[in-house]
């Protein structure tokens, strides 16, 4: 059964980048029916996908945030990562890694519990 | 870019009653693809329903999912008091604004 867990500073200052990592245990990350994605969530708001990763290296960003993001798979690690960079206030949210299982009912299960990362100077 | 919209935005019902949670989205889609979550504060979203009605795994009876086109619900066939949390469905990348469930 696959778990996952966000590592990484919990405060970052403004305009520097924030950078998580995500430990896979139970399974792979280079299994080939799964993508791996971060979901942020601003504290008392909704949800916003950041991006998903293939164990390949391929990514895909949301494209309001394409501009900042970037993320790394390590497959030796079991462990991929975010950067975002030049983070402001806004970005002050809990951050979640998550397994994205694709087509053909595609679904983020299981997630992370979860880490609070707050932009402050 | 697809929008989902929820409503309402908070439904208060009391324990042993019906919830009907609604997502409506601003072009028609797949089925496939619309998935709902419940969120509990202080923890992860947990996947409910996924391809619009099939229940994930270990998810009680009482959740059923529905719905094609523009049109999607999530019912709660009687709620117990574990179930108050906000509930969110998401399609692709897209999220909707949630529906919080409160005891009434």
């Amino acid at each position: 059964q696959l778990q996952l867990q966000e590592s990484g500073p919990g405060l970052v200052k403004p305009s520097e980048t924030l950078s998580l990592t995500c430990t896979v245990s139970g399974g792979s990350i280079s299994s080939r029916s799964y993508h791996w994605a971060w979901i942020r969530q601003p504290p008392g708001k909704g949800l916003e996908w950041i991006g998903n990763i293939y164990y390949s290296g391929s990514t895909y960003y949301n494209p309001s945030l394409k501009s900042r993001v970037s993320m790394s798979v390590d497959t030796s690690k079991n462990q991929f990562s975010l950067r975002l960079s030049s983070v402001t206030a806004a970005d002050t949210a809990v951050y979640f890694c998550a397994t994205a299982e694709m087509a053909p009912r595609p679904r983020f299960d299981p997630w992370g519990q979860g880490t609070l990362v707050t932009v402050s100077s | 870019e697809i929008v989902l919209t929820q409503s309402p935005d908070t439904l208060s019902l009391s324990p042993g009653e019906r919830a009907t949670l609604s997502c409506r989205a601003s072009q028609s889609v797949s089925s496939s693809y619309l998935v709902w979550y419940q969120q509990k504060p202080g923890q992860a979203p947990r996947l409910l329903i996924y391809g619009a009605s099939s229940r994930a795994t270990g998810i009680p009876e009482r959740f059923s999912g529905s719905g094609s086109g523009t049109d999607f619900t999530l019912i709660i066939s009687r709620l117990e008091p574990e179930d108050f949390a906000v509930y969110y469905c998401q399609l692709a990348w897209t999220f909707g604004q949630g529906t919080k469930v409160e005891v009434k």
